[in-house]
Protein backbone atom coordinates (compact mmCIF):
# COMPACT_ATOMS: atom_id res chain seq x y z
CA UNK A 1 0.00 0.00 0.00
CA UNK A 2 0.64 3.45 -0.31
CA UNK A 3 3.40 4.89 2.57
CA UNK A 4 3.98 8.07 3.98
CA UNK A 5 3.91 11.41 1.47
CA UNK A 6 5.21 14.61 1.95
CA UNK A 7 5.18 17.29 -0.39
CA UNK A 8 7.39 19.56 -1.33
CA UNK A 9 10.28 17.30 -1.57
CA UNK A 10 12.60 20.20 -1.61
CA UNK A 11 11.60 24.21 -0.64
CA UNK A 12 14.10 26.80 -0.54
CA UNK A 13 12.79 30.03 1.03
CA UNK A 14 14.24 33.76 1.45
CA UNK A 15 14.63 34.80 5.25
CA UNK A 16 11.32 35.87 6.67
CA UNK A 17 9.31 33.82 4.84
CA UNK A 18 6.29 31.78 5.94
CA UNK A 19 6.82 27.57 4.66
CA UNK A 20 3.56 25.15 5.07
CA UNK A 21 4.92 21.41 5.25
CA UNK A 22 2.67 18.68 4.15
CA UNK A 23 2.55 15.15 5.03
CA UNK A 24 -0.11 12.55 4.32
CA UNK A 25 0.25 9.37 6.91
CA UNK A 26 -0.69 5.65 5.79
CA UNK A 27 -4.54 5.54 6.09
CA UNK A 28 -5.62 3.87 9.00
CA UNK A 29 -2.39 5.09 11.39
CA UNK A 30 -3.67 7.16 13.87
CA UNK A 31 -0.60 8.46 15.19
CA UNK A 32 1.36 11.28 13.49
CA UNK A 33 5.04 12.41 14.63
CA UNK A 34 7.26 15.06 13.12
CA UNK A 35 11.00 15.47 13.43
CA UNK A 36 13.67 17.39 12.08
CA UNK A 37 16.58 15.82 10.84
CA UNK A 38 19.85 17.91 10.89
CA UNK A 39 23.37 17.33 9.37
CA UNK A 40 24.75 15.41 12.11
CA UNK A 41 22.47 15.41 14.51
CA UNK A 42 20.13 12.85 15.98
CA UNK A 43 16.36 13.14 14.56
CA UNK A 44 14.71 16.20 16.79
CA UNK A 45 11.40 15.40 17.97
CA UNK A 46 9.09 18.38 17.39
CA UNK A 47 5.43 16.93 17.87
CA UNK A 48 3.13 14.11 18.18
CA UNK A 49 -0.69 13.78 16.92
CA UNK A 50 -2.65 10.40 18.62
CA UNK A 51 -6.15 10.03 17.37
CA UNK A 52 -8.71 13.37 18.59
CA UNK A 53 -6.25 13.98 21.41
CA UNK A 54 -4.20 17.06 22.02
CA UNK A 55 -1.10 17.01 20.17
CA UNK A 56 1.79 16.97 22.16
CA UNK A 57 3.90 20.20 21.17
CA UNK A 58 6.64 19.91 23.53
CA UNK A 59 9.16 19.81 20.70
CA UNK A 60 8.58 22.38 18.42
CA UNK A 61 11.40 24.66 18.75
CA UNK A 62 9.73 28.01 19.35
CA UNK A 63 6.50 29.79 18.80
CA UNK A 64 7.13 30.40 15.07
CA UNK A 65 6.38 27.11 14.90
CA UNK A 66 2.45 24.88 14.58
CA UNK A 67 1.21 22.21 13.13
CA UNK A 68 -2.32 21.24 12.93
CA UNK A 69 -3.74 17.49 11.88
CA UNK A 70 -7.64 17.83 10.11
CA UNK A 71 -9.83 14.91 10.32
CA UNK A 72 -7.04 12.75 11.84
CA UNK A 73 -5.32 12.25 8.64
CA UNK A 74 -3.21 14.53 6.89
CA UNK A 75 -0.57 17.54 8.37
CA UNK A 76 0.84 20.68 8.26
CA UNK A 77 3.43 22.13 9.92
CA UNK A 78 3.59 25.61 9.64
CA UNK A 79 7.15 27.80 10.06
CA UNK A 80 6.59 31.23 10.00
CA UNK A 81 9.34 34.38 9.49
CA UNK A 82 11.49 31.57 8.71
CA UNK A 83 15.68 31.64 9.63
CA UNK A 84 18.11 30.00 8.36
CA UNK A 85 18.95 27.55 11.60
CA UNK A 86 15.37 26.63 10.48
CA UNK A 87 17.22 24.66 7.66
CA UNK A 88 17.17 21.39 7.53
CA UNK A 89 15.10 17.96 6.46
CA UNK A 90 11.91 17.85 7.84
CA UNK A 91 10.55 14.27 8.44
CA UNK A 92 6.68 12.81 8.89
CA UNK A 93 6.10 9.60 10.73
CA UNK A 94 3.11 7.44 11.29
CA UNK A 95 2.74 4.35 13.30
CA UNK A 96 -0.70 2.49 13.56
CA UNK A 97 -1.48 2.83 17.44
CA UNK A 98 1.90 5.34 18.91
CA UNK A 99 2.29 2.36 21.37
CA UNK A 100 5.68 1.84 22.35
CA UNK A 101 6.74 -0.86 20.39
CA UNK A 102 4.30 0.26 17.15
CA UNK A 103 7.30 1.05 14.53
CA UNK A 104 7.30 4.55 12.96
CA UNK A 105 7.12 4.61 9.22
CA UNK A 106 8.71 7.37 7.83
CA UNK A 107 8.13 10.13 4.48
CA UNK A 108 10.78 10.69 2.44
CA UNK A 109 11.08 14.08 4.21
CA UNK A 110 10.91 17.99 3.07
CA UNK A 111 14.33 19.18 2.63
CA UNK A 112 13.71 23.24 3.94
CA UNK A 113 17.11 25.74 2.96
CA UNK A 114 16.20 28.86 4.54
CA UNK A 115 18.42 31.85 2.41
CA UNK B 1 17.17 14.24 29.34
CA UNK B 2 17.77 11.38 26.89
CA UNK B 3 21.77 10.40 25.82
CA UNK B 4 21.68 7.96 22.51
CA UNK B 5 25.88 7.31 21.20
CA UNK B 6 26.64 5.77 18.38
CA UNK B 7 29.95 5.62 15.95
CA UNK B 8 30.05 8.30 13.56
CA UNK B 9 31.21 6.23 10.64
CA UNK B 10 32.06 2.66 10.07
CA UNK B 11 33.67 0.62 7.01
CA UNK B 12 33.75 -2.89 6.11
CA UNK B 13 34.28 -5.38 3.23
CA UNK B 14 31.60 -6.10 1.08
CA UNK B 15 31.07 -10.25 2.83
CA UNK B 16 31.91 -9.37 6.18
CA UNK B 17 30.43 -8.80 9.30
CA UNK B 18 29.78 -5.05 11.17
CA UNK B 19 28.64 -4.90 14.17
CA UNK B 20 27.14 -0.87 14.94
CA UNK B 21 26.94 -0.36 19.06
CA UNK B 22 24.96 2.12 20.70
CA UNK B 23 24.85 3.02 24.25
CA UNK B 24 21.78 5.11 26.29
CA UNK B 25 20.84 6.66 29.16
CA UNK B 26 17.13 7.73 29.18
CA UNK B 27 14.51 8.40 31.82
CA UNK B 28 12.72 4.97 31.07
CA UNK B 29 12.97 2.33 28.54
CA UNK B 30 10.05 0.88 26.94
CA UNK B 31 11.96 -0.76 24.05
CA UNK B 32 15.11 0.20 21.48
CA UNK B 33 14.38 0.23 17.49
CA UNK B 34 17.18 0.10 14.87
CA UNK B 35 16.30 2.26 11.70
CA UNK B 36 18.07 1.99 8.25
CA UNK B 37 18.69 5.24 6.23
CA UNK B 38 20.15 5.40 2.78
CA UNK B 39 20.61 8.77 1.68
CA UNK B 40 18.03 11.21 0.84
CA UNK B 41 15.65 8.61 1.76
CA UNK B 42 12.87 7.89 4.43
CA UNK B 43 14.23 5.78 7.49
CA UNK B 44 13.07 2.62 7.11
CA UNK B 45 12.58 0.20 10.16
CA UNK B 46 15.05 -2.72 11.16
CA UNK B 47 14.30 -4.05 14.64
CA UNK B 48 13.04 -3.67 18.20
CA UNK B 49 14.21 -5.00 21.22
CA UNK B 50 12.18 -4.37 24.45
CA UNK B 51 13.73 -7.94 26.33
CA UNK B 52 17.23 -8.91 26.86
CA UNK B 53 19.35 -10.41 24.00
CA UNK B 54 19.53 -11.19 20.14
CA UNK B 55 16.59 -11.11 17.47
CA UNK B 56 17.60 -12.37 14.54
CA UNK B 57 16.19 -11.78 11.04
CA UNK B 58 18.12 -13.47 7.93
CA UNK B 59 21.33 -11.00 7.72
CA UNK B 60 20.49 -8.36 10.40
CA UNK B 61 20.43 -9.21 14.05
CA UNK B 62 20.19 -6.97 17.32
CA UNK B 63 21.15 -7.25 20.60
CA UNK B 64 19.86 -5.70 23.87
CA UNK B 65 21.19 -5.57 27.44
CA UNK B 66 18.87 -3.47 29.90
CA UNK B 67 21.11 -3.46 32.83
CA UNK B 68 24.18 -2.32 30.74
CA UNK B 69 21.95 0.46 28.38
CA UNK B 70 23.52 -0.84 25.33
CA UNK B 71 22.35 -2.63 21.78
CA UNK B 72 24.09 -3.30 19.08
CA UNK B 73 22.85 -3.93 15.34
CA UNK B 74 25.00 -6.80 13.67
CA UNK B 75 24.93 -6.91 10.11
CA UNK B 76 26.17 -10.01 8.46
CA UNK B 77 27.47 -11.18 4.69
CA UNK B 78 27.79 -7.13 3.73
CA UNK B 79 26.49 -6.36 0.56
CA UNK B 80 27.05 -2.59 -1.35
CA UNK B 81 23.14 -2.04 -0.88
CA UNK B 82 24.27 -1.94 3.03
CA UNK B 83 25.84 0.92 2.53
CA UNK B 84 23.61 3.37 4.99
CA UNK B 85 23.20 5.71 7.74
CA UNK B 86 22.08 3.00 10.86
CA UNK B 87 20.02 5.24 13.35
CA UNK B 88 19.67 3.70 16.99
CA UNK B 89 16.49 5.15 18.72
CA UNK B 90 15.10 4.85 22.26
CA UNK B 91 11.71 4.54 23.75
CA UNK B 92 12.26 6.59 27.24
CA UNK B 93 8.74 5.65 28.50
CA UNK B 94 6.05 7.68 26.07
CA UNK B 95 5.17 7.41 22.34
CA UNK B 96 8.77 9.70 21.84
CA UNK B 97 11.78 8.29 20.45
CA UNK B 98 15.06 9.72 21.10
CA UNK B 99 17.04 9.30 18.02
CA UNK B 100 20.81 8.58 17.98
CA UNK B 101 22.93 10.82 15.47
CA UNK B 102 23.33 7.44 13.20
CA UNK B 103 25.77 5.66 12.15
CA UNK B 104 27.25 6.09 8.39
CA UNK B 105 28.50 2.44 6.86
CA UNK B 106 30.46 1.68 3.49
CA UNK B 107 30.81 -1.22 2.33
CA UNK B 108 33.62 -1.30 0.04
CA UNK B 109 34.10 -4.15 -2.79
Amino acid sequence: GAGVSQSPSNKVTEKGKDVELRCDPISGHTALYWYRQSLGQGLEFLIYFQGNSAPDKSGLPSDRFSAERTGGSVSTLTIQRTQQEDSAVYLCASSYTGDHNSPLHFGNGTRLTVT
Amino acid sequence: GQNIDQPTEMTATEGAIVQINCTYQTSGFNGLFWYQQHAGEAPTFLSYNVLDGLEEKGRFSSFLSRSKGYSYLLLKELQMKDSASYLCAVNGGDYKLSFGAGTTVTVRA
